[in-house]
């Protein structure tokens, strides 16, 4: 099955600085990759994702990239600011099951500093 | 804006007991997960659900588990004799069809094995 590593597992920042996560996978064939974002008590939140056919992907201060030949993808956060302060967790999973069984990473605790 | 609910929150138990988790999934999702995360560790898919049976179940996943959907809105995970290496974060996630990626995910249900 999937492995999926995840690193680093924590990450300080300071406050408007760039964070990077990385993630490597282990199946050829996954072809969808999303990113959540866990605050503290709450649940896993959707924050970017990318698929397959693309290498990467921006939405404002957030990007993903994507190598498929190395079976790599990071996480970009620019700008950082303290409410990004959470646990982030890449996955990577085929849709060709017909569900979204996910593949999670270990996550990366991000703090970031004002 | 629509959200997974599980209950309880937090449930103890002696090891042995049987334990039932919760979940409403969103109300126009067609596709139906549980996932757990240990303590420290990554999440890990336990089951996906859809058309009333398990469209998919990881090695975690053993005769000890099961799932139901007993009426148009509740999704359960039954464990039927709890060890204590059964303590985890349980969390569960709908989505609306296999193809867009997007899990939502509940909040989570934590069980203490005792």
């Amino acid at each position: 099955g999937e492995n999926v590593e995840q690193h680093p597992s924590t990450l300080s920042v300071q406050e408007g600085d760039s964070a990077v996560i990385k993630c490597t996978y282990s199946d050829s064939a996954s072809n969808y990759f999303p990113w959540y974002k866990q605050e503290l008590g709450k649940r896993p939140q959707l924050i970017i994702d990318i698929r397959s056919n693309v290498g990467e992907k921006k939405d404002q201060r957030i990007a993903v990239t994507l190598n498929k030949t190395a079976k790599h993808f990071s996480l970009h956060i620019t700008e950082t600011q303290p409410e990004d302060s959470a646990v982030y967790f890449c996955a990577a999973t085929t849709d060709q099951t017909g569900a979204n069984n996910l593949f999670f990473g270990t996550g990366t605790r991000l703090t970031v500093i004002p | 804006e629509p959200e997974v609910t599980q209950t309880p929150s937090h449930q103890v138990t002696q090891m042995g007991q049987e334990v039932i988790l919760r979940c409403v999934p969103i109300s126009n999702h067609l596709y139906f997960y549980w996932y757990r995360q240990i303590l420290g560790q990554k999440v890990e898919f336990l089951v996906s659900f859809y058309n009333n049976e398990i469209s998919e179940k990881s090695e975690i996943f053993d005769d000890q588990f099961s799932v139901e959907r007993p009426d148009g809105s509740n999704f359960t995970l039954k464990i039927r004799s709890t060890k204590l290496e059964d303590s985890a974060m349980y969390f569960c996630a709908s989505s609306e069809n296999s193809n867009t990626g997007e899990l939502f995910f509940g909040e989570g249900s934590r069980l203490t094995v005792l």
